[in-house]
């Protein structure tokens, strides 16, 4: 089946350094999505990219989609204490299984 | 206010009992899933429902049942054959396949 790897497990910075979280896929996708779950909360949408190559910015995250539509990545420019939680990657291969598969996530913890 | 709401927040399971957590949503979504995840763990899927009266397996679906009755309600029982049910329940939907997932709050259930 596929699976969707994702790293790095857990990931420490000092506030104000960048940090970048990569998703590698099995297979090719339709589509990759990221979420962010905050500690105890619920995992919430951040974007969604389609296209092969694709780059979007949202502030300072940049996410991207790979050529080949099988890996993409999350990078944050300058953390904050904000930006605190565990990003996943989610990926929908297009075909007759419904549902997102999901990477393990990052946990992203931000030292002050 | 639109959105998924799941409870309760906390449930607590006896040996050899049987034990529901809920699901709503009022967001007009056609699909609903169910997500298990296990402490600094990633998501895995236990069942969805892409339309009323219909439902398939995930990836860990033994020792779980749902239904779908309503578009609105996509229960999740906890059976007994569950051997290791503690775990962050987290219940989800969508409009359709390349849209992203809404999630709920989430239940906690623990083994007494």
């Amino acid at each position: 089946g596929q699976q969707v790897m994702q790293i790095p497990q857990y990931q420490h910075v000092q506030e104000g350094e960048d940090f970048t979280t990569y998703c590698n896929s099995s297979t090719t996708l339709s589509n990759i999505q990221w979420y962010k779950q905050r500690p105890g909360g619920h995992p919430v949408f951040l974007i969604q990219l389609v296209k092969s190559g694709e780059v979007k910015k949202q502030k300072r995250l940049t996410f991207q989609f790979g050529e080949a539509k099988k890996n993409s990545s999350l990078h944050i420019t300058a953390t904050q204490t904000t930006d605190v939680g565990t990003y996943f990657c989610a990926g929908l291969t297009g075909g007759g299984a419904d549902g997102l598969t999901f990477g393990k996530g990052t946990h992203l913890i931000i030292q002050p | 206010d639109g959105g998924i709401t799941q409870s309760p927040k906390y449930l607590f399971r006896k040996e050899g009992q049987n034990v529901t957590l809920s699901c709503e949503q009022n967001l007009n979504h056609d699909a609903m899933y169910w997500y298990r995840q296990d402490p600094g763990q990633g998501l895995r899927l236990i069942y969805y429902s892409q339309i009323v009266n219909d439902f398939q397996k995930g990836d860990i679906a033994e020792g779980y049942s749902v239904s779908r009755e309503k578009k609105e309600s996509f229960p999740l029982t906890v059976t007994s054959a569950q051997k290791n049910p503690t775990a962050f329940y987290l219940c989800a939907s969508r409009t359709y396949s390349n849209q992203p997932q809404h999630f709920g709050d989430g239940t906690r259930l623990s083994i007494l």
